[in-house]
């Protein structure tokens, strides 16, 4: 069974700086591999979807990358803003036809705060 | 504005009741997703529906139920057979239930059981 792992449960950082996020995932047969964001006591918003035959993935100051091989994911965080605080979620999807199990995998998350 | 709404925001239940949490879609999408949140834990998926009058057990679907009458409507029950039904519970949609469709979720409901 998937499971899907992120370290720091948190982090801060000051404002300006560039930083990463991991992801680490123990079967390596996926399909895609998603990063949300969760503000507190709120839903889920999809930030960048990788494919398997992707490397990377980039949207604004955020960048994705993928390494199935390895198993891990990481989403980068360049000059980072106090309104990026937040919990970053990370969720895999198996490679697998139908059923509940091709449905995505959520790790815990990273709670990030970017002080000012 | 399109999207997903859930209802009510917060919920409190006594022990031995059953409660019903609502979401509503108007994105026209066809699947339909039911998630709980323990704190400092991931998502965990409950039920999920792919086309209306049709649903599926998540990983965690005893002691919940669901119906999926009309496309834009999946309410979840939290009956009393669920032992331990306090989190936060997430409602989600995607446009055909794809591998690649993007997951729009809704704002959640707190139930705390008293």
């Amino acid at each position: 069974k998937q499971e899907v792992t992120q370290i720091p449960a948190a982090l801060s950082v000051p404002e300006g700086e560039n930083l990463v996020l991991n992801c680490s995932f123990t079967d390596s047969a996926i399909y895609n591999l998603q990063w949300f964001r969760q503000d507190p006591g709120k839903g889920l918003t999809s930030l960048l979807l990788i494919q398997s035959s992707q490397r990377e993935q980039t949207s604004g100051r955020l960048n994705a990358s993928l390494d199935k091989s390895s198993g891990r994911s990481t989403l980068y965080i360049a000059a980072s803003q106090p309104g990026d605080s937040a919990t970053y979620l990370c969720a895999a999807r198996p490679l697998i036809s139908s059923g509940s199990a091709r449905q995505l995998t959520f790790g815990s998350g990273t709670q990030l705060t970017v002080l000012p | 504005d399109g999207g997903i709404t859930q209802s009510p925001k917060y919920l409190f239940r006594k022990e031995g009741q059953n409660v019903t949490l609502s979401c509503e879609q108007n994105l026209n999408h066809d699947a339909m997703y039911w998630y709980r949140q323990d704190p400092g834990q991931g998502l965990r998926l409950i039920y999920y529906s792919q086309i209306v009058n049709d649903f599926q057990k998540g990983d965690i679907a005893e002691g919940y139920s669901v119906s999926r009458e009309k496309k834009e409507s999946f309410p979840l029950t939290v009956t009393s057979a669920q032992k331990n039904p306090t989190a936060f519970y997430l409602c989600a949609s995607t446009l055909a239930g794809g591998p690649t469709d993007t997951q729009y979720f809704g704002p959640g409901t707190r139930l705390t059981v008293l």
